[in-house]
Parts: structure tokens; C-alpha cells; sequence
């Protein structure tokens, strides 16, 4: 079947503009992450959703980052006032059964 | 709060040779799985092998399997018979049964294949 994807695969956007990511897990999968990666920090988890609420948002860096998911599917992170050193791959996950994440092949944002 | 570690960040080896990656972790948590994830330059982060810390017994998935050491907190990943396209980097992470669901990366290998 289709694994997790997430659009767009690349996206360049100037510093203060405001950006969305998007992220389509596996069909029926109720749990959802977010994690960034970037060369200084490595790979760091961001959110976790259950179904549509978020039990986990410790990793979220600042208040400029935001997410929702809607109808137990898809899922937005929306980083506003872009900064450069939001510059990173977001990879997204999904899961069945809190014992395998599937993840997508990930967005990469560049903030120029 | 954990933390998880590999120490080598560059290896390589020789096309059909075995080749050994390290990952050590922290936690005082007695139950808790461990993985080793390979992401390729697609970016894409594909699941090698996972271990459930109650199972005294190593994983094992064709030409990879882990060597698992609970009281040294410690879990490498080795790859038999290298292949050109195990070439990528590898990521050993860990995550808690109960409570907080995230994955905890380490700092990742990369690993080249030479012909």
C-alpha cells in the first residue's frame, strides 16, 4: 500500500515569510510525528498526535511552530516568521501500533 | 531523559566484508524498545532492526543483527556480506513502552561501501 508521504519535497522561502508542510500518513494510522533534522542538532522530535489531539508538543522550538491534524489523517506544521536556522529536513511518521514508525521521505526547508 | 550515542560517525568497508556499528544509550527505564534506522541519500528513513529490551535473545533480519547488552547499555548493529547498497547513514534510536512515544536518535552513522 501508499507509505507516508509528505509534500512539497523542497521549499526556499524568504526569512519572515510563513510556511506550511504537509503530511498524508499511512491509511489508518493513528499516531503521527514530527522531527526535524539538521546538521547542528542532529535528529530531533518535534510532536506527537493521537488521532487528531497532540499529547506530546515538547519538542516544538518556539512559538512560531504550530501543528494540527485533521479527521485522524492528515496532518500541517506551520513554522511562521520563518528564521534561518529553521532551515532543515521535517520528516514525518506514522504508526499503527506505537511499535514501528513509517516515515516519509521528508520536506526540505531552506529559509534564505 | 535519554540519550543515545554513536561514537563513530564515519565507517566504511570492503563490498561482501562484515562490518560492526556502535550505539550506546542511557536511561534508568527496565523496559523499552531499540532500532537501528538506515536513511539513505533519499532521505528516506527505512527501519533495519528492532529489539525489545525483555527479550534476552539478539534480533536478527537476514544479514543484519544487533548485539544487545542491557547491563552496558549498549546496542550495535552488525552487517554481514556488505552489500553497495547498504551504503547510507545509520541511526540507532529509543523509545520508551509507557509514557512519552517519541524516538530518540543518535547522532547517526555514515557508512560507505567500497568495491
Amino acid at each position: 500500500g501508499a507509505g507516508v508521504s509528505q509534500s512539497p519535497s523542497n521549499k526556499v522561502t524568504e526569512k519572515g515569510k510563513d510556511v506550511e508542510l504537509r503530511c498524508d500518513p499511512i491509511s489508518g494510522h493513528t499516531a503521527l510525528y514530527w522531527y526535524r533534522q539538521s546538521l547542528g542538532q542532529g535528529l530531533e522530535f518535534l510532536i506527537y498526535f493521537q488521532g487528531n489531539s497532540a499529547p506530546d508538543k515538547s519538542g516544538l522550538p518556539s512559538d512560531r511552530f504550530s501543528a494540527e491534524r485533521t479527521g485522524g489523517s492528515v496532518s500541517t506544521l506551520t513554522i511562521q516568521r520563518t528564521q534561518q536556522e529553521d532551515s532543515a529536513v521535517y520528516l514525518c511518521a506514522s504508526s499503527l501500533d506505537f511499535y514501528e514508525q513509517y516515515f516519509g521521505p521528508g520536506t526540505r526547508l531552506t529559509v534564505t | 531523559a535519554q540519550t543515545v550515542t554513536q561514537s563513530q560517525p564515519e565507517m566504511s568497508v570492503q563490498e561482501a566484508e562484515t562490518v560492526t556499528l556502535s550505539c550506546t544509550y542511557d536511561t534508568s527505564e527496565s523496559d523499552y524498545y531499540l532500532f537501528w534506522y538506515k536513511q539513505p541519500p533519499s532521505r528516506q528513513m527505512i527501519l533495519v532492526i528492532r529489539q525489545e529490551a525483555y527479550k534476552q535473545q539478539n534480533a536478527t533480519e537476514n544479514r543484519f543483527s544487533v548485539n544487545f547488552q542491557k547491563a552496558a547499555k549498549s546496542f550495535s548493529l552488525k552487517i554481514s556480506d556488505s552489500q553497495l547498497g547498504d551504503a547510507a547513514m545509520y541511526f540507532c534510536a529509543y523509545r520508551s513502552v509507557q509514557g512519552a512515544q517519541k524516538l530518540v536518535f543518535g547522532q547517526g552513522t555514515r557508512l560507505t561501501i567500497n568495491p
